[in-house]
């Protein structure tokens, strides 16, 4: 049981350059999120999705896109990177978080991005 | 909606000294609460959760926090400090939604 697996783990972009982080868990979670993290700033939601084929936006949206086309699988695609996506970013899921015993958050290890 | 506040940015500690992180929310919902722990460089670990059920909860290495619904807190203790414990935490607040909101962090140091 792998949980959540994150890959690159270090990638570095030149500005306007495109990629995709890849995130799949395998405990048959219907809940996954995109987080980034700033230094000081805690952890921000970029998009989420609630199923298979459903994902909306979090917080901070803009510059990024999802796809959910299988419950394992939720990439996240950076489109013409700016130095203000320079960041770690973190996958998530979890199999229940809004009913009476909300599950907690299962993390992948993080991917730390620089565009320069 | 909901909101967390985390009301200490860094806390420092002698080894072997209790620690106290302090968590206060906001929320429309009845709340489950989670503290994560983060070591440098590393993802996040669940150290514990409520969700409705004991107000005192008890999590890995002996981090316990209580919650308090008059005082909305969710104050994060440790009786004894050990070096390990330097590390970055985050409170975070769910439920009646699918977001989950997370406070700015607490850098936690441990003097020897």
């Amino acid at each position: 049981n792998a949980g959540v697996t994150q890959t690159p783990k270090f990638r570095i972009l030149k500005i306007g350059q495109s990629m995709t982080l890849q995130c799949a868990q395998d405990m048959n979670h219907n809940y996954m999120y995109w987080y980034r993290q700033d230094p000081g700033m805690g952890l921000k939601l970029i998009y989420y999705s609630v199923g298979a084929g459903i994902t909306d936006k979090g917080e901070v949206p803009n510059g990024y896109n999802v796809s959910r086309s299988t419950t394992e699988d939720f990439p996240l695609r950076l489109e013409l990177a700016a130095p203000s996506q320079t960041s770690v970013y973190f996958c998530a899921s979890s199999y229940s978080p809004a009913s009476y015993d909300t599950g907690e958050l299962f993390f992948g290890e993080g991917s730390r991005l620089t565009v320069l | 909606a909901q909101s967390v506040t985390q009301l200490d940015s860094h806390v420092s500690v002698s080894e072997g000294t209790p620690v106290l992180l302090r968590c206060n929310y906001s929320s429309s919902y009845s709340p489950s609460l989670f503290w994560y722990v983060q070591h440098p460089n590393k993802g996040l670990q669940l150290l514990l959760k409520y969700t409705s059920a004991a107000t005192l909860v008890k999590g890995i290495n002996g981090f316990e926090a209580e919650f308090k619904k008059s005082e909305t807190s969710f104050h994060l203790t440790k009786p004894s400090a050990h070096m390990s414990d330097a590390a970055e935490y985050f409170c975070v607040v769910s439920g009646g939604t699918y977001k989950y909101i997370f406070g700015t962090g607490t850098r936690l140091k441990v003097l020897a």
